[in-house]
């Protein structure tokens, strides 16, 4: 079948430690994206990439990290910059960049 | 800049009842996307549809219908005879359509169906 995962559903940080999102897609879409997710709010973009070995910053990349070196994979690493990582965190993917977005099932990041 | 103002934090309807979905937005292009996503309990965002800024006719898909309202900046969203399946949060959302395809989203809106 063709989607998105993430794993982990639920991860759980340490206070200073980088911990890493992984989104997978079988798609063959070129762009990727992450949103952050708080309660109450609407989905705001962390980082997307249009093609493999590039990325931007979206709306809030700061305390976050990514890498783009396979067509399928777009990781984030929320590091311990990220002083309050708690939410629920969505990858998606489109064909192209103007395409529309699908979406993963999300990950939802705690600290301890 | 752009924005998606979706004012009805939560609506709640028994089953059957029609529940209609507020969005309007703010944006300086001619030219846009509006799309609205559905997120159900499990957390996953489902796509409903996306609608180019040129194409103003309106659209039914079941018991989905938008109307699109390019003269007041609106594109709502309305869920005929509810059923408790459809209890989720909606989104919308609009993008560009040159250079910058970033999508901005509203709050969303909450809906609960009753049995």
């Amino acid at each position: 079948d063709g989607g998105i995962t993430q794993s982990p559903k639920y991860l759980f940080r340490k206070e200073g430690q980088n911990v890493t999102l992984s989104c997978e897609q079988n798609l063959n879409h070129d762009a990727m994206y992450w949103y952050r997710q708080d309660p109450g709010q609407g989905l705001r973009l962390i980082y997307y990439s249009q093609i493999v070995n590039d990325f931007q910053k979206g709306d809030i990349a700061e305390g976050y990290s990514v890498s783009r070196e396979k067509k399928e994979s777009f990781p984030l690493t929320v590091t311990s910059a990220q002083k309050n990582p708690t939410a629920f965190y969505l990858c998606a993917s489109s064909p192209a960049q103007q395409e529309t977005q699908y979406f993963g099932p999300g990950t939802r990041l705690l600290v301890l | 800049a752009q924005k998606v103002t979706q004012a009805q934090t939560e609506i709640s309807v028994v089953e059957k009842e029609d529940v209609t979905l507020d969005c309007v937005y703010e944006t300086r292009d001619t030219t846009y996307y509006l799309f609205w996503y559905k997120q159900p309990p499990s957390g996953e965002l489902v796509f409903l549809i996306r609608r180019n800024s040129f194409d103003e006719q309106n659209e039914i898909s079941g018991r989905y219908s938008w109307n699109f309202q390019k003269s007041t900046s609106s594109f709502n969203f309305t869920i005929t005879a509810s059923q408790v399946v459809d209890s989720a949060v909606y989104f919308c959302a609009l993008s560009r359509t040159l250079n910058d395809y970033k999508l901005s989203f509203g709050a969303g809106t909450t809906v609960t169906v009753r049995a």
